[in-house]
């Protein structure tokens, strides 16, 4: 059975403190990791997809990166708009097209 | 584009009551998934459709609950009866078969059973 593991469960940053998110995955043959960015009371929000291990993908303050069993999403000089729940997930290729999701990290960035 | 567009935002009601949520996908987009999420379980897939046909259901918890999706700009997902075991936050997402894969997810729908 596909399993996501994401690492840590929470995390608290200063403002400019860099760190990683991980995101461990079990799946029997991977068509895309993704990453999204949920905020308290709205949908997820997409951020990246991954495909093959090798990949990294940027935008902004993130880069996210991919191996045969993980993934992370780096943060560099995070900030107080950074804060916010990321969610991991896996798309098997055996499926159509639904993804299973990990229980994300909450991050939070203090001034 | 507006997005996926889900209504109602908030919904509070009684042990009991039939509940029906609403979703309209992203124009063109021949994927829509409908999800729960909890503090408890995370966000789990409930059911998809593709071109209005449900794929996988697997994920719906009871036979209380049920989806349709009539046409390809609109879907419901219907529990009937509620229970309190069945608040959550219900999402609506929308995606194509081509390229990425990637789903987009509306704002959601917060459900109260009391």
């Amino acid at each position: 059975e596909d399993q996501v593991t994401q690492s840590p469960e929470a995390l608290r940053l200063q403002e400019g403190e860099s760190s990683s998110l991980n995101c461990s995955y079990t799946v029997s043959g991977l068509r895309g990791l993704f990453w999204y960015r949920q905020d308290p009371g709205k949908g997820p929000e997409f951020l990246f997809t991954l495909y093959s291990a090798g990949e990294e993908k940027e935008k902004e303050r993130l880069k996210a990166t991919l191996t045969k069993k993980e993934s992370f999403l780096h943060i560099t000089a995070p900030k107080p708009e950074d804060s916010a729940t990321y969610l991991c997930a896996v798309q098997a290729s055996s499926n159509n097209n639904d993804m299973r999701f990990g229980a994300g990290t909450r991050l939070t960035v203090k001034p | 584009d507006a997005g996926v567009i889900q209504s109602p935002r908030h919904e509070v009601t009684e042990m009991g009551q039939e509940v029906t949520l609403r979703c309209k996908p992203i124009s063109g987009h021949d994927y829509l998934f409908w999800y729960r999420q909890t503090m408890m379980r995370g966000l789990e897939l409930l059911i998809y459709f593709n071109n209005n046909v449900p794929i996988d259901d697997s994920g719906m918890p009871e036979d209380r609950f049920s989806a349709k999706m009539p046409n390809a700009s609109f879907s419901t997902l219907k529990i009937q009866p509620s229970e309190p075991r069945d608040s959550a936050v219900y999402f609506c997402a929308s995606g194509t078969s081509g390229g990425s894969r990637t789903q987009y997810f509306g704002p959601g729908t917060r459900l109260l059973v009391l």
